[in-house]
């Protein structure tokens, strides 16, 4: 089955500076990557996805890159803000509506004023 | 409008009892999911179902055993409660022909 590490385990800036998270997959089948921001007790929430036909995507301060030949994709965060701190995970899946999304361990961002 | 919702948001029992906990989704997606987060935020899927029909049952415990008596309804069922079911139970749901995801709010399972 599949397998997604994440990294770091940990990430503190300091307000305005960029942050990145970087994830590996392991199922070359895998097309679909979406990653979730967890909020201290709240919900995952769906921020921003990429599928495989695409190698870059952006919105606004977010952007996420797609290297499907080094299966790694990366999260990154410009001109972070402390409203940025929370938990973020990377995850992969086939995206047929029946497999299901792997998730990486989750990074603990921290953005300092 | 909550559009994934769960109840109860907190659930506090002993160990042995039998709790359920209830998940809506009013987005008409087909597919919903049960995961849980543990005390180290890990996200680990437990159940899917699409259109009512169990697809993905990983490796629970059969004290474990949701029931969905329509699309837009999954539930969880553990009997004998343990220490090691303390967790946080998510509910999520997806449309057709799609693995993204929305997560209901969360119910904070707590075995004393």
């Amino acid at each position: 089955g599949e397998n997604v590490e994440q990294h770091p385990s940990t990430l503190s800036v300091q307000e305005g500076d960029s942050a990145v998270i970087k994830c590996t997959y392991s199922d070359s089948a895998s097309n679909y990557f979406p990653w979730y921001k967890q909020e201290l007790g709240k919900r995952p929430q769906l921020i921003i996805d990429i599928r495989s036909n695409v190698g870059e995507k952006k919105d606004q301060r977010i952007a996420v890159t797609l290297n499907k030949t080094a299966k790694h994709f990366s999260l990154h965060i410009t001109e972070t803000q402390p409203e940025d701190s929370a938990v973020y995970f990377c995850a992969a899946s086939i995206d047929s509506g029946y497999s299901t999304l792997t998730f990486g361990k989750g990074t603990m961002l921290l953005v300092s004023p | 409008d909550t559009a994934v919702s769960q109840t109860p948001k907190y659930l506090v029992t002993q160990m042995g009892n039998d709790k359920s906990i209830k998940c809506e989704q009013n987005l008409g997606h087909d597919t919903m999911y049960w995961y849980k987060q543990d005390s180290k935020k890990f996200l680990k899927i437990m159940f899917s179902y699409n259109n009512k029909e169990l697809i993905i049952n990983e490796t629970v415990p059969n004290r474990f055993s949701p029931k969905s008596p329509d699309k837009a309804h999954l539930n969880l069922h553990i009997n004998s409660l343990e220490l090691g079911d303390s967790a946080v139970y998510f509910c999520a749901s997806s449309p057709q022909g799609t693995d993204t995801q929305y997560f209901g709010p969360g119910t904070r399972l707590t075995v004393l």
